[in-house]
């Protein structure tokens, strides 16, 4: 089976911009969640989807929105990007909900300047 | 609520000597509690997880962890330190009410010749 895929791997945006970042989870896993990764945060959780619905979301500003669509696989959005959004995303896709096994993948490492 | 505390933030240890990375957990339930590892500009990979059944929990890799409920610790031990064991391991919880991933701030271990 493939892995989780992230596109793209690294992404240097200017301020103001928007930004968005896919994710092609496992085949036959329906549950994607996305992760921020900074140095000074470490990893924190922004949302979870599964069947194309959000069903939990972390405390991050409107300005993060993300979609799943019918094949699993899902997107995420950052609009007016800032400078404290440099950071590694990371996606984990799952099976079911809240499943105690999540895999990873490599992340896209967004720059904005 | 749940949270994960890695009690040293640097481990350094020699080639072929024990690992010992100390995580400290709170939750008012049974928690499911894992480990993680990155290496350099990777995702994260799973190295093992608790989930209720046997406290001594054996992962990939060599590496092993104790849950201790009455410690509220699950520590990740491996016998013998190899070069490649070098990275960043992350000790997390899931949320019993989210689902959500908890991640603690990370240990880095560095492996000397």
């Amino acid at each position: 089976k493939a892995g989780v895929t992230q596109t793209p791997r690294y992404l240097i945006k200017t301020r103001g911009q928007q930004v968005t970042l896919s994710c092609s989870p496992i085949s036959g896993h329906r549950s994607v969640s996305w992760y921020q990764q900074t140095p000074g945060q470490g990893l924190q959780f922004l949302f979870e989807y599964f069947s194309e619905t959000q069903r939990n979301k972390g405390n991050f500003p409107g300005r993060f929105s993300g979609r799943q669509f019918s094949n699993s696989r899902s997107e995420m959005n950052v609009s007016t990007l800032e400078l404290g959004d440099s950071a590694l995303y990371l996606c984990a896709s799952s099976e079911v909900l809240a499943s105690t096994e999540a895999f990873f993948g490599q992340g896209t490492r967004l720059t904005v300047v | 609520a749940q949270s994960v505390t890695q009690l040293d933030s640097h481990v350094s240890v020699s080639e072929g000597t024990p690992v010992l990375l100390r995580c400290n957990y709170s939750s008012s339930y049974s928690p499911s509690l894992f480990w993680y590892v990155q290496h350099p500009n990777k995702g994260l990979q799973l190295l093992l997880k608790y989930t209720s059944a046997a406290t001594l929990v054996k992962g990939i890799n060599g590496f092993e962890a104790e849950f201790k409920k009455s410690e509220t610790s699950f520590h990740l031990t491996k016998p013998s330190a190899h070069m490649s064991d070098a990275a960043e391991y992350f000790c997390v919880v899931r949320s019993s009410n989210t689902g959500k991933l908890i991640f603690g701030q990370g240990t880095t271990l560095q492996v000397k010749p």
